[in-house]
Parts: structure tokens; C-alpha cells; sequence
């Protein structure tokens, strides 16, 4: 099955820079590509997803890169403020409909 | 939000106890899913449902049973709970397709003591 790997497990900025997030995945037939944010208390939720035919996607100061020759992909956040501190999940999908999810990355934006 | 509902929210049982945790959903999604989620471990699935009275198994699904009779709703059993399942779980649908959305409901902490 799937295997998904995510760094780092921790990530702390100050608010206004950068924050990237980094996923490697094994099954070369994957073809879609989401990220989850997780707030304090509550579920996960999608905030962008890629499919395998895209290089790249943007969502305001949210991006995706992926890589299909190296099987990775990539979360970027631009101008971080305190509300994007959260947990992130990467996931690649395998048979049966199934989501194989990473570990996660706890991101803190220090005001 | 997606509507699914998880109850309870919040659960303390004893060790050796039978829990049962459910997810209703108004969505009318093909797919349902249980993840339980722990420090260090991330979101690992424990089962899922792909139609009613259909399910298969997860990565984590020892100790673990779950049920289906309607479309909305998706039951998952501990049979006799142990300390290893203390967790945060998580029921999450998903509608047909490869590019869909999993909309996941608000948790259930479980502490078996």
C-alpha cells in the first residue's frame, strides 16, 4: 500500500514569513495529492489539493508543488499570520478509495 | 461544515468494557471511515465502509469492529477496551470519485482507564 512520509514534524516562524511543508510518497499510480489543516479541537479540513497532472496550484497564500519523478510534494505558505497555526496532514491516495495520511506538521507562527 | 456528527464527543471507560462510537452523516456519501489519531502517529486508519454492509479492513483494525446497516450511518465497536486505545477518533466520509473531499467530524476522545 501507499506509504507517506512528512517533515518536519514541528515548524515554528515568525509571523510574516514563509512555511513549507514537505511530503514523499511510494506509489508511482498516485494521482491526487490534498492538504488537511487541523485547528485545536476539531477535525481536519481540506485547504488545497493538487492532481497529478499539475506541476504547481495556488490559492491566495497557499501553494502545492509536486514532483511526480521524485514522488514528492510540497505545502507552501506565504506571509504567515497566527491563524495559520495549526496541524497539516499530507495524503496520497491508495486502493479501495482509502487516504493514507502523513504524520503531520505542527505549525506555530510566533506574533 | 460537512454534516457528520460524531457522538459521544467524550468518553472515559474502563479497561475490559465494550464502547461503541458513531458517526451519522446527512451527506449521503458512499464512503465512511474511522481513524484514530495519536501523538506521533498521525491520522491511521482503522476501518471503512465502501457501502452499506460492505467494510474492510484498515492499517490499526485489531481489537476493533464496525458496522453499517443504513447509508448515514457508520458504527465502530471496541469489544473489550484496553489502555492502547485511549485516542482521538476521528470518523471521516468521502463521496465517489478519485478527487473527492474526506470531510471528517469533530473527534471523539476516548480514555480507557
Amino acid at each position: 500500500g501507499e506509504n507517506v512520509e512528512q517533515h518536519p514534524s514541528t515548524l515554528s516562524v515568525q509571523e510574516g514569513d514563509s512555511a513549507v511543508i514537505k511530503c514523499t510518497y511510494s506509489d508511482s499510480a498516485s494521482n491526487y495529492f490534498p492538504w488537511y489543516k487541523q485547528e485545536l479541537g476539531k477535525g481536519p479540513q481540506l485547504i488545497i489539493d493538487i492532481r497529478s497532472n499539475v506541476g504547481e496550484k495556488k490559492d491566495q497564500r497557499i501553494a502545492v508543488t509536486l514532483n511526480k519523478t521524485a514522488k514528492h510534494f510540497s505545502l507552501h505558505i506565504t506571509e504567515t499570520q497566527p491563524e495559520d497555526s495549526a496541524v497539516y496532514f499530507c495524503a496520497a491516495p491508495q486502493a479501495g478509495n482509502m487516504l493514507t495520511f502523513g504524520g503531520g506538521t505542527r505549525l506555530m507562527v510566533k506574533p | 461544515d460537512a454534516g457528520i456528527t460524531q457522538s459521544p464527543r467524550h468518553k472515559v471507560t474502563e479497561t475490559g468494557t465494550p464502547v461503541t462510537l458513531r458517526c451519522h452523516q446527512t451527506e449521503n456519501h458512499r464512503y465512511m471511515y474511522w481513524y484514530r489519531q495519536d501523538p506521533g502517529h498521525g491520522l491511521r486508519l482503522i476501518h471503512y465502509s465502501y457501502g452499506v454492509k460492505d467494510t474492510d479492513k484498515g492499517e490499526v483494525s485489531d481489537g476493533y469492529s464496525v458496522s453499517r446497516s443504513k447509508t448515514e450511518d457508520f458504527l465502530l465497536t471496541l469489544e473489550s477496551a484496553t489502555s492502547s486505545q485511549t485516542s482521538v477518533y476521528f470518523c471521516a466520509t468521502r463521496d465517489a470519485g478519485s478527487y473527492t473531499e474526506a470531510f471528517f467530524g469533530q473527534g471523539t476522545r476516548l480514555t480507557v482507564v
